[in-house]
């Protein structure tokens, strides 16, 4: 079954150290990755995708995700934190550029934590 | 990006009535998608609203309950009906911006629902 995987609820990371929220996924064929951020009470706002070529993506905000195939992952990274990263961050797969995109996968979620 | 507007943003509601959600986007969509999520919880896909034409439910999810309208290109509606405490959520709606993306969904800000 194709599924999308974020191991960690929390993350806390001190502000001005780089962070790290992980992703993994198994899909079959050849993915279209994507991140989102929550804040409170507010709907879902796109980071940034991968669909293919340079295997680093940069995105809002400063944030970068590297997708790694042999690895089926897609972390997402950020150099130096701000408190105002602190929200829900979500990764979500679709599988392929054909598909539905109802087929879109969300991960569980990801509660990011920036102390000052 | 598409811009989505979604109304209510929340509301209280007693059980056994019935809420209609609005949602209006900015620009014509050929998609456009409700999701459920439980607070701090990941989505939950309730249907894809076609227009023109009767919406496509996921599993576990039924049009007597949750029906959907998408009368044209820009606006959808779903309706929660004779609600119960376990219908307390947040409301999502999407688009696919078509030619516009590559692959992603824009979300409105959510309608969040408590039923007493």
């Amino acid at each position: 079954a194709q599924s999308v995987a974020q191991p960690e609820d929390q993350v806390n990371v001190a502000e001005g150290n780089p962070l790290t929220v992980k992703c993994t996924y198994s899909v079959s064929g050849n993915p279209y990755l994507f991140w989102y951020v929550q804040y409170p009470n507010r709907g879902l706002q796109f980071l940034l995708k991968y669909i293919t070529g340079d295997n680093l993506v940069k995105g809002s905000y400063g944030f970068e995700a590297e997708f790694n195939k042999s690895q089926t992952s897609f972390h997402l990274k950020k150099p130096s934190a701000l408190v105002s990263d602190s929200a829900l961050y979500f990764c979500a797969v679709r599988p392929g550029r054909y598909s539905s995109a109802s087929k879109i996968i969300f991960g569980s979620g990801t509660r990011l934590s920036i102390r000052p | 990006s598409a811009v989505i507007s979604q109304k209510p943003s929340r509301d209280i509601c007693q059980r056994g009535t019935s809420l209609t959600i609005q949602c209006q986007v900015d620009s014509q969509v050929t998609m456009m998608f409700w999701y459920r999520q439980q607070p701090g919880q990941s989505l939950t896909l309730i249907a894809t609203a076609n227009q023109g034409s009767e919406a496509t439910y996921e599993s576990g999810f039924v049009i007597d309950k949750f029906p959907i309208s998408r009368p044209n290109l820009t606006f959808s509606t779903l309706t929660v009906s004779n609600m119960s405490p376990e219908d307390s959520s947040i409301y999502l709606c999407s688009a696919e911006a078509g030619a516009r993306a590559d692959g992603e969904l824009f979300f409105g800000e959510g309608s969040r629902l408590t039923v007493l």
